[in-house]
């Protein structure tokens, strides 16, 4: 069973903000929401992760509702460069613990 | 953080043969996680490698399309065995560090031809 929902595809125009919503309905209590993106022939990077306060790093902000249940990655001057797939997970913070992608968002931006 | 160096990162092969692809990491890491993406599709996993024990692998992916060597905390070894067209994807190592946060090679892009 998918663990997260995402739209499949996303437009946003250069220099906005770019919303990309996220809901985990079945979040448990220490699982984390983590966004990557995937870049073309590229491989995932990391962008941010958070349990259930806002977080914000050089990237972009995380917005986690107060029932944890959905999320939204914030970029907030999208640029070109930031066309790419973003993937929304939920694991717990342990480590060594296997990532289950989604088919993610494709997000354009559009000049 | 960790920077991860995979080779090849790319090659054509002809069907029948069998490509080891490898994974370099510069800090020592318990688990390697390999991964495999079909054209325009999401990443899937294939098996997680540990040092010293045999790899565990995923739902529909065996030991002998897909051995796996884990000599030592910062290396290990994918080969994709007796290769058909189907084979033809992108195939990525991956590690964790504490604190959640996965780190990815860039990627081996096998076209079978």
């Amino acid at each position: 069973d998918a663990k997260t929902t995402q739209p499949p595809s996303m437009d946003c125009a250069e220099g906005r903000a770019a919303n990309l919503p996220c809901n985990h309905s079945t979040i448990s209590g220490n699982e984390y929401v983590y966004w990557y993106r995937q870049i073309h022939s590229q491989g995932p990077q990391y962008i941010i992760h958070g349990l259930k306060n806002n977080e914000t790093n050089e990237m972009a902000s995380l917005i986690i509702t107060e029932d944890r249940k959905s999320s939204t990655l914030i970029l907030p001057h999208a640029t070109l460069r930031d066309t790419a797939v973003y993937y929304c997970i939920v694991i717990t913070n342990f480590g060594n613990e296997k990532l289950t992608f989604g088919t993610g968002t494709r997000l354009t931006i559009i000049p | 953080s960790a920077v991860i160096s995979q080779k090849p990162s790319r090659d054509i092969c002809q069907r029948g043969t069998s490509l080891t692809i490898q994974c370099q990491v510069d800090s020592q890491v318990t688990m390697m996680f390999w991964y495999r993406q079909q054209p325009g599709q999401s990443l899937t996993l294939i098996a997680t490698a540990n040092q010293g024990s045999e790899a565990t692998y995923e739902s529909g992916f065996v030991i002998d399309k897909f051995p796996i060597s884990r000599p030592n905390l910062t290396f290990s070894t994918l080969t994709v065995s007796n290769m058909s067209p189907e084979d033809s994807s992108i195939y990525l190592c991956s590690v964790e560090m504490s604190g959640g946060r996965a780190f990815f090679g860039q990627g081996t892009r096998l076209t079978v031809v």
